[in-house]
């Protein structure tokens, strides 16, 4: 199976910064890759899929980077509703994986 | 619109069976695979397995092979998800997620369902 590793696992920050979640993959994933939002007691929401594509109704400080191994997530002016855990996966190829998550607090 | 709704918390004993539903609506049924992935409380995403709803064809996370069955009715587009010989670890919330074709991403998910299993 392919492992993604997300770092940091958290990570604190004021509202109105500029913050980058990475995610790698264990093998080259091309750009099969998405990024979820998880709010506490809540199901995910996908924010970017294809590495780089924002999900309509999804607010345009959120963006994506990366292909083949490594990945970015960019929140570009944080703010109070951001406030969640932040899920890597890849669907290339075997079982879909996701990473640990990167929980964001302000 | 799309809309996935699950069925309600369980609590079940060890050993025992659960099944969760995951009624779609808002889309043509058959034209979507459908995922199960659970989380187990303070802990990440796991992918369950997929299946077919136009075949019924499944595949399955291999650590779960022989335990778990996912099938599909068409008449009223449902999934369903059962999960049997139940451990303390099986204690998850459980999601359905719909694949889009696009990137196979999961575009949709229903809102979650509570197994908890305690004796």
């Amino acid at each position: 199976d392919i492992q993604m590793t997300q770092s940091p696992s958290s990570l604190s920050a004021s509202v109105g910064d500029r913050i980058t979640i990475t995610c790698r993959a264990s093998q080259s994933i091309s750009t099969y890759f998405s990024w979820y939002q998880q709010k506490r007691g809540r199901a995910p929401k996908l924010l970017i899929y294809g590495a780089t594509r924002l999900q309509n109704g999804v607010p345009s400080r959120f963006s994506g980077s990366g292909s083949g191994t490594d990945f970015t997530l960019t929140i570009s002016g944080l703010q109070p509703e951001d406030v969640a855990t932040y899920y890597c996966q890849q669907t290339y190829t075997g079982p879909q994986t996701f990473g640990q998550g990167t929980k964001v607090e302000i | 619109q799309v809309q996935l709704v699950q069925s309600g918390a369980e609590v079940k004993k060890p050993g025992a069976s659960v099944t969760v539903s995951c009624q779609a609506s808002g889309y043509r049924f058959i034209s979507y695979y459908m995922h199960w992935v659970r989380q187990a409380p303070g802990q990440g995403l796991e992918w369950l397995g997929v299946i077919n709803p136009s075949d019924g064809s499944t595949t399955y996370a291999q650590g779960l092979q022989g335990r778990v069955t996912m099938t599909t009715d068409t008449s009223t587009s449902t999934v369903y998800m059962e999960l049997s010989s139940l451990r303390s670890e099986d204690t998850a919330v459980y999601y359905c997620a719909r694949e889009w074709d696009l990137f196979s991403t999961n575009d949709f998910w229903g809102q979650g369902t509570l197994v908890a299993v305690s004796s």
